[in-house]
């Protein structure tokens, strides 16, 4: 089983749109990461989250501690969205963490004018 | 502003051949991260590297694998005899406390 479990795996929405992507985890985390994946092939780092919630322009994600979940929300999309969102967390093991992430598998965002 | 290059974009090489992939972290940065990306996969940590030391690797890190930072500014993964399967792209992160990371563009790697 995977540590990381994002759904949904692909997801088409019209420009406009309010866009939901979800990830749940199954181990202790430290924090976790939302990534944009370019289809280049970069990746950027989107948010760092440990608890509550985090806002930067139309882009919010949340995380629900408690029940190992974490949610990224993109308002009001735009074909300039369309790239591979990825979730990926500081597994907690107990001793000192270096900072390894462990990845899920992404979602594929298609916004279409 | 600051950010992690990697060099070079695309390596391609011979089953067996040896490699090395560089990358110049963010100067300030103290955890430096290889992770890699095989087609149609989710990215996959190999290894942090942290105070001159590995701090950290993942069962795929195995013999055939190194790193080094053989000064203050560049960060190597060497592949001692590639095989098939190692063709993937490879990226290196860097960060300053072991928190947010920064990522650069990757390498390609293709092994014939």
């Amino acid at each position: 089983k995977n540590e990381v479990e994002q759904s949904p795996q692909n997801l088409t929405a019209q420009e406009g749109e309010f866009i939901t992507i979800n990830c749940s985890y199954s181990v202790g985390i430290s924090a976790l990461h939302w990534l944009q994946q370019h289809p280049g092939g970069g990746i950027v780092s989107l948010f760092m989250l440990s608890s509550g919630k985090k806002k930067h322009g139309r882009l919010i994600a949340t995380i629900n501690i408690q029940e190992k979940h974490s949610s990224l929300h993109i308002t009001a999309s735009h074909p300039r969205d369309s790239a591979v969102y990825i979730c990926a967390v500081n597994p907690n093991a107990g001793g000192t963490s270096y900072g390894k992430l462990t990845f899920g598998q992404g979602t594929i965002l298609t916004v279409h004018p | 502003e600051p950010e992690v290059t990697q060099t070079p974009s695309h390596q391609v090489t011979q089953m067996g051949q040896e490699v090395i992939l560089r990358c110049v972290p963010i100067s300030n940065h103290l955890y430096f991260y290889w992770y890699r990306q095989i087609l149609g996969q989710k990215v996959e940590f190999l290894v942090s590297f942290y105070n001159n030391e590995i701090s950290e690797k993942s069962e795929i890190f195995d013999d055939q694998f190194s790193v080094e930072r053989p000064d203050g500014s560049n960060f190597t993964l060497k592949i001692r005899s590639t095989k098939l399967e190692d063709s993937a792209m490879y990226f290196c992160a860097s960060s300053a406390s072991g928190n947010e990371q920064f990522f650069g563009p990757g390498t390609r790697l293709t092994v014939l």
